[in-house]
C-alpha cells in the first residue's frame, strides 16, 4: 500500500495538555499536509511542510518534518474540547502533483 | 470564496445501478481530485484532473471513473454498484498546475453514498 503511518491510532487526552501524533512515509515528497476531520465530514488543511522546512508553525500547532527519517510530528498545544477529530497527514509526492496518499489518521479525544 | 461544493450529500443506491456525483471547485482552481473514505481502507486517491485532463489515478477499477468540463467543474461516475463502494466520496481541488505543486487541497463536505 502506498499509505503512510500514523501513530497513535487514538489519542486521549484532558483539556489543557498537549497531542501528539507521528506520521511516517514511503518515498521522496514535496511536501507534507496535515488535515483535520469531524465525524466524517470533510477534511479541513490545517497546515503544509516544505520537503526542504524542517519545522512550522501555526496558532497552537507545530510540525516538524525528517526527510531522512521521512516522517513527521504535529503537536497541538494546550489542547480544547474542539479540537477532538480525526487527524490526517497527506503526503504529495516528487513529480505528482495534485495527488495525495494519506495515512490511516488518528482519532484525537479531548476530554473537558 | 465560495468552497468546493458537492452534490448530492447523500445517496442510496441498489447493487448494480451507477451513480454521477459532482463537485464544483473553488473559483480560480483548475485541479480537481477525488477520494474514497472507508472505514476499513481510510482515504485513498481516485483520480486527479487539470484542465478536463485526467492526470493521475489510484488502484481503482474500471467502474470508476470521472472527467473534468471547461469550467473545470467535475464529476465521478460509479458504474455497476457493488456493495463495497459504500463509502464517503471526497472531492478536493486545488491550485496545483502543470509544474505547480506545494499546494494545499481544500475539501468539500463529501457525498456519503449508501449501496443496499
Amino acid at each position: 500500500s502506498q499509505q503512510g503511518e500514523e501513530d497513535p491510532q487514538a489519542l486521549s487526552i484532558q483539556e489543557g495538555e498537549n497531542a501528539t501524533m507521528n506520521c511516517s512515509y514511503k518515498t521522496s515528497i514535496n511536501n507534507l499536509q496535515w488535515y483535520r476531520q469531524n465525524s466524517g465530514r470533510g477534511l479541513v488543511h490545517l497546515i503544509l511542510i516544505r520537503s526542504n522546512e524542517r519545522e512550522k508553525h501555526s496558532g497552537r500547532l507545530r510540525v516538524t518534518l525528517d526527510t531522512s527519517k521521512k516522517s513527521s510530528s504535529l503537536l497541538i498545544t494546550a489542547s480544547r474540547a474542539a479540537d477532538t477529530a480525526s487527524y490526517f497527514c497527506a503526503t504529495e509526492y516528487y513529480n505528482q502533483g495534485g495527488k495525495l496518499i494519506f495515512g490511516q489518521g488518528t482519532e484525537l479525544s479531548v476530554k473537558p | 470564496k465560495a468552497g468546493v461544493t458537492q452534490t448530492p450529500r447523500y445517496l442510496i443506491k441498489t447493487r448494480g445501478q451507477q451513480v454521477t456525483l459532482s463537485c464544483s471547485p473553488i473559483s480560480g482552481h483548475r485541479s480537481v481530485s477525488w477520494y474514497q473514505q472507508t472505514p476499513g481502507q481510510g482515504l485513498q486517491f481516485l483520480f486527479e484532473y487539470f484542465s478536463e485532463t485526467q492526470r493521475n489515478k489510484g488502484n481503482f477499477p474500471g467502474r470508476f471513473s470521472g472527467r473534468q468540463f471547461s469550467n473545470s467543474r467535475s464529476e465521478m461516475n460509479v458504474s455497476t454498484l457493488e456493495l463495497g463502494d459504500s463509502a464517503l466520496y471526497l472531492c478536493a481541488s486545488s491550485l496545483a498546475g502543470r509544474g505547480q505543486v506545494n499546494t494545499e487541497a481544500f475539501f468539500g463536505q463529501g457525498t456519503r453514498l449508501t449501496v443496499v
